[in-house]
């Protein structure tokens, strides 16, 4: 049974730097073919896909965050993480992380969501 | 403001069948499949149609889905209570060049 559990702060102040990271289990994260990925959902709204990291190592962003965002794989940990710099407000949101079989939006695994609070 | 439009709510009575719609356009709906969610409160989101309207396996039957030109929709035959929850639709946006969601329907199930 694939598990992710997402971890990091769950305040963060504005202008500072969001730090999450992936932890999974039941799976190699270096499973060929698979893309591990980060969504957010603010309060209110449909859920937002932020980005994601193939197992080879390349990634894909959300263009509206792309200059902010940075996903990296740490496979001798099987961790995957997220760093979203610049924050404010807006950027408050329940975060979760999830595996793909494509770049299409087809998860079948997530993690449980971490709520992230920017304020200061 | 999201690129895929649903009705924020939708109401049916046990047993009735009710219908969620999805408006995208050509660079999403219209060019590529459409999945759908469910999520209740507190949750992760869980697929429930993908590839348009394919049921991964332990979803009931009751759930379906269909698409046509740059609209989709999920059906819920005999609803029942606890099918309330929020839907979301998704798809992949090409000029976004990434998935797109929807704003959510809000389901209750009189």
């Amino acid at each position: 049974q694939v598990q992710l559990r997402e971890s990091g702060p769950g305040l963060v102040k504005p202008s500072q730097t969001l730090s999450l990271t992936c932890t999974v289990s039941g799976d190699s994260i270096s499973s060929r073919g698979f893309y591990w990925s980060w969504i957010r959902q603010r309060p209110g709204r449909g859920p937002e896909w932020i980005g994601c990291i193939y197992y080879s190592g390349s990634t894909y962003y959300n263009p509206s965050l792309k200059s902010r965002v940075a996903i990296a794989l740490d496979p001798s940990k099987m961790k995957f993480s997220l760093n979203v710099t610049s924050v404010t407000v807006a950027d408050t949101a329940v975060y979760y992380c999830a595996r793909g079989d494509t770049m299409r939006p087809h998860y079948d695994y997530w993690g449980q969501g971490v709520l992230v609070t920017v304020s200061s | 403001q999201s690129l895929l439009t649903q009705p924020p709510s939708s109401s049916a009575a046990p047993g009735q069948r009710v219908t969620i719609s999805c408006s995208g356009s050509t660079s999403n709906i219209g060019s590529n499949d459409v999945y759908w969610y469910q999520q209740f409160p507190g949750t992760a989101p869980k697929v429930i149609i993908y590839k348009s309207d394919q049921r991964p396996s332990g979803v009931p039957d009751r759930f379906s889905g269909s698409k046509s030109g740059t609209s989709a929709s999920l059906a819920i035959s005999g609803v029942r209570s606890e099918d309330e929850a929020d839907y979301y639709c998704a798809a992949w946006d090409e000029g976004l060049i990434g998935p797109v969601f929807g704003g959510g329907t809000k389901l209750t199930v009189l």
